[in-house]
């Protein structure tokens, strides 16, 4: 059974650009959740989704961040424009009852230039 | 302020030592997670406590709980060279919401 699934890996961008992140959940997880990790903050939980519903988006740093997830088995994180401190490595998670066990996906490590 | 703080930072040992690391908290919980990563790759979980538990065991592994003191500890017994990584607690504060907050993490070093 396949994990939770990433892309890209790596994003390298220009400051002012758009970048879209994407996560497909394990299949029949009900929870999604967006974490952005830097050597400096740590692990920081963005966003996450309880049925494709977000419910909790206090995370999210400003609003050039947005994340969507249009149906059980996609998911989104967006950033325009992007700026260098947001680089980082974004990890995308997903369970199947709320507290349970999170299953992480491998990463995308952005560098914005 | 971080809700998870872990002890120490960073620990190195040699293969067959036991590595023991610590995590504290400032809220009630509703269970406490351990998760392992290793370099460039994702987190994995390694062992989930519940607030009403005192002790866990997974193979090398062996969480506790004091849930008076706000802390929880795990230990690896009989470290080997694969476990270096680092290793973060993560609480979840109700059972509802899904949420946890992750400490920052030990990073531990086990020398061949």
């Amino acid at each position: 059974d396949a994990g939770v699934i990433q892309s890209p890996r790596h994003e390298v961008t220009e400051m002012g650009q758009e970048v879209t992140l994407r996560c497909k959940p394990i299949s029949g997880h009900n929870s999604l959740f967006w974490y952005r990790q830097t050597m400096m903050r740590g692990l920081e939980l963005l966003i996450y989704f309880n049925n494709n519903v977000p419910i909790d988006d206090s995370g999210m740093p400003e609003d050039r961040f947005s994340a969507k997830m249009p149906n059980a088995s996609f998911s989104t994180l967006k950033i325009q424009p992007s700026e260098p401190r947001d680089s980082a490595v974004y990890f995308c998670a997903s369970s199947l009852r709320g507290a349970d066990t999170q299953y992480f996906g491998p990463g995308t490590r952005l560098t914005v230039l | 302020s971080q809700q998870g703080e872990e002890d120490p930072q960073a620990l190195s040992i040699q293969e067959g030592e036991n590595a023991t690391m610590n995590c504290s908290y400032k809220t009630s919980i509703n269970n406490l997670q351990w998760y392992r990563q290793n370099s460039g790759r994702g987190l994995v979980h390694l062992i989930l406590i519940r607030s009403n538990e005192r002790e866990k065991h997974s193979g090398r592994l062996r969480v506790t709980l004091d849930t008076s003191k706000k802390s929880s500890s795990l230990l690896i017994t009989a470290s080997r060279a694969a476990d270096t990584a680092s290793y973060f607690c993560a609480t979840a504060l109700s059972s509802n919401t899904g949420k946890l907050i992750f400490g920052q993490g030990t990073t531990l070093q086990v020398k061949p």
